[in-house]
């Protein structure tokens, strides 16, 4: 399986900036999934990343508020815009490894004053 | 009606105990059927996949899949405290490479010594 780094593990911020979680993969990978984690929720998906094109996002997620960037095979960032409190949640990436496997990083952990 | 439903618990055992974590869904074209263990604080760990009908077993873990009544399971034998954990199951739809994960709510369990 693939090892993931994310970067930060955790941060606070206040509402009204931004916050870039960084997702680094030790192998190639032309698709990368960014998922969030609300508390004491399940995982959603927020949007598939393939490196060379426009992020695809999932209903109720738009690019003003979460732009992904995919500059190469193995790194990818995801922003959240403008937070809220609302936005402290886990954020999570993964990759498909050995098929539509997907493995996950251990996640950045938001909270939002 | 969410696509995939999981009880929540959360359930405690004692430790050597037999669980049976369950999951229902919806969506028939679902392909992969994936469990996920996620300590607190960690991200999502990936447990066992399967992809058709049938048992398949990993050391004290066996999944089962029964895509006639759109049901999955995981059976942990000999529990141990270590098991302590969300179980997420996860199931995967869409084109091969860029199959994207439907999550269940996650059931939180804890083995008591």
């Amino acid at each position: 399986s693939a090892v993931i780094s994310q970067k930060p593990s955790r941060d606070i911020c206040q509402r009204g900036t931004s916050l870039t979680i960084q997702c680094q993969v030790d192998s190639q990978v032309t698709m990368m999934f960014w998922y969030r984690q609300q508390p004491g929720q399940s995982l959603t998906l927020i949007a598939t990343a393939n490196q060379g094109s426009e992020a695809t996002y999932e209903s109720g997620f738009v690019i003003d508020k979460f732009p992904i960037s995919r500059p190469n095979l193995t790194f990818s960032t995801l922003t959240v815009s403008n937070m809220s409190p609302e936005d402290s949640s886990i954020y999570l990436c993964s990759v498909p490894s050995g098929g539509d496997i997907q493995y996950f990083g251990a996640g950045t952990r938001l909270s939002v004053l | 009606q969410k696509e995939v439903e999981q009880d929540p618990g959360p359930l405690s055992v004692p430790e050597g105990a037999i669980v049976s974590l369950n999951c229902t869904y919806s969506n028939s074209a679902f392909q992969y059927f994936m469990w996920y263990r996620q300590y607190s604080r960690k991200g999502p760990e990936l447990l066992m996949y399967t992809y058709s009908s049938g048992n398949k077993e990993d050391g004290r873990f066996t999944a089962q899949v029964d895509k006639s009544s759109k049901y999955i399971s995981l059976f942990i034998r000999d529990s141990q405290p270590s098991d302590s954990a969300t179980y997420l199951c996860a199931m995967s739809v869409g084109i091969q490479g860029a199959q994207k994960l439907v999550f269940g709510q996650g059931t939180r369990l804890t083995i008591n010594p």
